[in-house]
């Protein structure tokens, strides 16, 4: 079946630590790849998306993510974490401009 | 004011009541969705709407229906809730670009149901 896979569930890091959450589609065909942050108690919030072009791409709060099309990857990175990055992320694909498909999400825990 | 909005926030109902959702949106996109949130699962589509006159069912429809009044109201009726219908829930809207540079979906606050 054709899904979004977010392998780490729950990731717990120390502030100052690298960030790398895993994701992974199964959608062949175009697809538009993104990534949301929901905070405790709030709503989803676009971090970053790819269409076309570079596939690195910035987001904001200092994250990026990597469009790997060999691989069917969009893996999400952070260089250092804060302690207000301790929210669920959620991986999302688009596939042929039609409907949304979303990961189960993963939650990060910041130690301060 | 905040371009996609959800009544009610939080709802407390029982088992067999008929319980409606309601997404505005003044964002002008054609694209309306409503999702439920389950700790561990994700975000799952119910219903998604392309246009006024377009309805479509997502992965988990039973027991859940929509309607599009407008092009910027787009309801999600329970029509006998059931506790497993217990779940957090999210509106969400988007618009079509050709250059794909417009498809980005944005989430109203959502709505906390509770069925007891």
């Amino acid at each position: 079946a054709q899904s979004v896979s977010q392998h780490n569930h729950h990731v717990i890091l120390s502030e100052a630590a690298s960030l790398e959450l895993g994701c992974n589609y199964s959608y062949g065909g175009t697809v538009n790849l993104f990534w949301y942050v929901q905070y405790p108690g709030q709503h989803l919030q676009l971090l970053l998306k790819y269409f076309s072009g570079d596939p690195l791409v910035k987001g904001i709060k200092g994250f990026e993510a990597e469009f790997i099309k060999s691989k069917f990857s969009f893996n999400l990175r952070k260089p250092s974490v804060q302690w207000s990055d301790t929210a669920e992320y959620f991986c999302a694909v688009q596939p042929n401009f039609n409907k949304f498909y979303f990961g189960s999400g993963t939650k990060l825990n910041v130690k301060p | 004011d905040a371009d996609v909005t959800q009544t009610p926030r939080n709802r407390i109902t029982k088992t067999g009541k008929r319980i409606m959702l309601e997404c505005s949106q003044t964002k002008g996109h054609d694209r309306m969705y409503w999702y439920r949130q389950d700790p561990g699962l994700g975000l799952r589509l119910i219903y998604y709407s392309f246009d006024v006159k377009d309805i479509n069912k997502g992965e988990i429809s039973d027991g859940y229906s929509v309607s599009r009044q407008a092009q910027a109201k787009f309801s999600l009726s329970l029509e006998s809730a059931i506790p497993n219908q217990t779940a957090l829930y999210f509106c969400a809207t988007s618009e079509f670009g050709a250059g794909g540079t417009y498809n980005e979906q944005f989430f109203g606050p959502g709505t906390r149901l509770t069925v007891l």
